[in-house]
């Protein structure tokens, strides 16, 4: 079982669709971070979370540490947020233990 | 914010020859970088924790010999491919993480896509 897992793993919405992706995990962390990765290949940071929700835009993410589970939404969904989302957890002390990814294409 | 600069983005090598990425953190000292490695689809997976002063920790199946780090300061961790092989071609990327903040904020340069021929 990997120790972190998202779904869904491929997402294609329309434009102007509520999008939610989810991650669940299995260890004790001590922050957990939502990437995003552009086709060119760049990552860039879009949440540290260690409890809670953090809003930023249209992006939403929540964390609920008890069930080991977190959530990045997407609201209004346009075509430029097409991209692949990554669920990272930093366990306790650990280096970062990355989710597999969730392809998202938006279409216009 | 905290920056993590990567260069080159891209860059092409015939097989044989070696090729040096250079992974800089631009807003704060880093004593500690990460490279990964990145295959078609594939998630991130770490190849080797670079320490500023010391020799870098590899992970198990990582050849340390060719896969150099070094880590002369504090703002910059350097990773050459050496004798670079086909199946060398890959996206390698580092990160960072602010040593106030390490065990929370992390911070990724833009990766390096490598293509050997």
């Amino acid at each position: 079982k990997n120790e972190v897992e998202q779904s869904p793993q491929n997402l294609t919405a329309q434009e102007g669709e509520f999008i939610t992706i989810n991650c669940s995990y299995s260890v004790g962390i001590s922050a957990l971070h939502w990437l995003q990765q552009h086709p060119g290949g760049g990552i860039v940071s879009l949440f540290m979370l260690s409890s809670g929700k953090k809003k930023h835009g249209r992006l939403i993410a929540t964390i609920n540490i008890q069930e080991k589970h977190s959530s990045l939404h997407i609201t209004a969904s346009h075509p430029r947020d097409s991209a692949v989302y990554i669920c990272a957890v930093l366990p306790y002390g650990q280096n970062f233990v990355f989710g597999p990814g969730t392809r998202l294409s938006v279409l216009p | 914010g905290a920056v993590v600069s990567q260069h080159p983005s891209r860059v092409i090598c015939k097989s044989g020859t070696s090729v040096k990425i250079e992974c800089r953190s631009l807003d704060f000292q880093a004593t500690t970088m990460f490279w990964y490695r990145q295959f078609p689809k594939q998630s991130l997976m770490l190849m080797a924790t670079s320490n500023e002063g010391s020799k870098a920790t590899y992970e198990q199946g990582v050849e340390k010999d060719k896969f150099l780090i070094n880590h002369a300061s504090l703002t910059l961790s350097t990773l050459t491919v050496t004798s670079a092989h086909p199946e060398d071609s890959s996206f390698y990327i580092c990160s960072a993480r602010p040593p106030d903040r390490a065990n929370t904020e992390a911070f990724f340069g833009q990766g390096t896509r490598l293509t050997v021929v």
